[in-house]
């Protein structure tokens, strides 16, 4: 099964800095997509950025940028010129591209990282 | 609106009393999921549906049912909560199940089983 594991439960940024939030992920599998969804205190689940492991180009959005490294598993999400707006937990989620019977195609998520902004 | 719609939006009920969450699209998506966030263990699947009367298990089925009698409804069955089912619960569909499709949340409900 595969796991997400996000090491920060929480951080802080100035807002207009830079801040990178970490996710690392253990799979056997070679294609999947990995995402990055943010939830602000509306509850709403937001797709922020999407990476497919295929490709080594890293996905950007605007303001977010993401660093994949496949061979080690990682995929950090950077957030540039930081604002209010921002602040939210943030979800790491991989899904797999491979259908292996029940269980396929789930999203599993990480435990995320409550992000502040401070003005 | 391209949309899914949960309902309630907050839930408090008591333990063993049987309750129904629904959950809506208006996009004709095949694929619809329900998943429970808790504090600290981020959000796990309970059940899924590649399309209609198709339904299989995620990670933490226990204690829930579902049903896909049309395409698109996916409501999800509480027959007798209990006290550990307090959670905040969000429906999820795309157009496909293939990794690559985009998935469109619910807005959530909070159910508190006292």
């Amino acid at each position: 099964a595969q796991t997400v594991t996000q090491s920060q439960p929480e951080m802080s940024v100035q807002e207009a800095e830079t801040v990178t939030l970490s996710c690392t992920y253990d799979t056997s599998e070679s294609d999947y997509y990995l995402f990055w969804y943010k939830q602000p205190p509306s509850r709403q689940m937001i797709l922020v950025i999407r990476q497919e492991a295929y490709k080594q180009q890293n996905a950007t959005e605007n303001r977010f940028s993401v660093n994949f490294q496949k061979a080690a598993k990682s995929f950090s999400l950077k957030i540039s010129d930081s604002q209010l707006g921002d602040a939210a937990m943030y979800f790491c989620a991989y899904r797999s591209a491979i259908y292996s019977g029940a269980g396929s195609y789930q999203l599993t998520f990480g435990k995320g990282t409550k992000l502040s902004v401070i003005p | 609106e391209a949309q899914v719609t949960q309902n309630p939006r907050y839930l408090i009920t008591v333990t063993g009393k049987k309750l129904t969450v629904t959950c809506s699209q208006n996009m004709n998506h095949e694929y619809m999921s329900w998943y429970r966030q808790d504090p600290g263990l981020g959000l796990r699947q309970i059940y899924y549906s590649m399309n209609v009367e198709v339904t299989d298990k995620g990670d933490v089925p226990e204690g829930y049912k579902v049903s896909r009698k049309e395409k698109r409804n996916f409501p999800l069955i509480l027959e007798s909560p209990s006290p550990n089912q307090t959670s905040l619960y969000f429906c999820a569909s795309s157009l496909s199940p293939r990794a690559n499709e985009k998935l469109f949340f619910g807005s959530g409900t909070q159910l508190s089983v006292l």
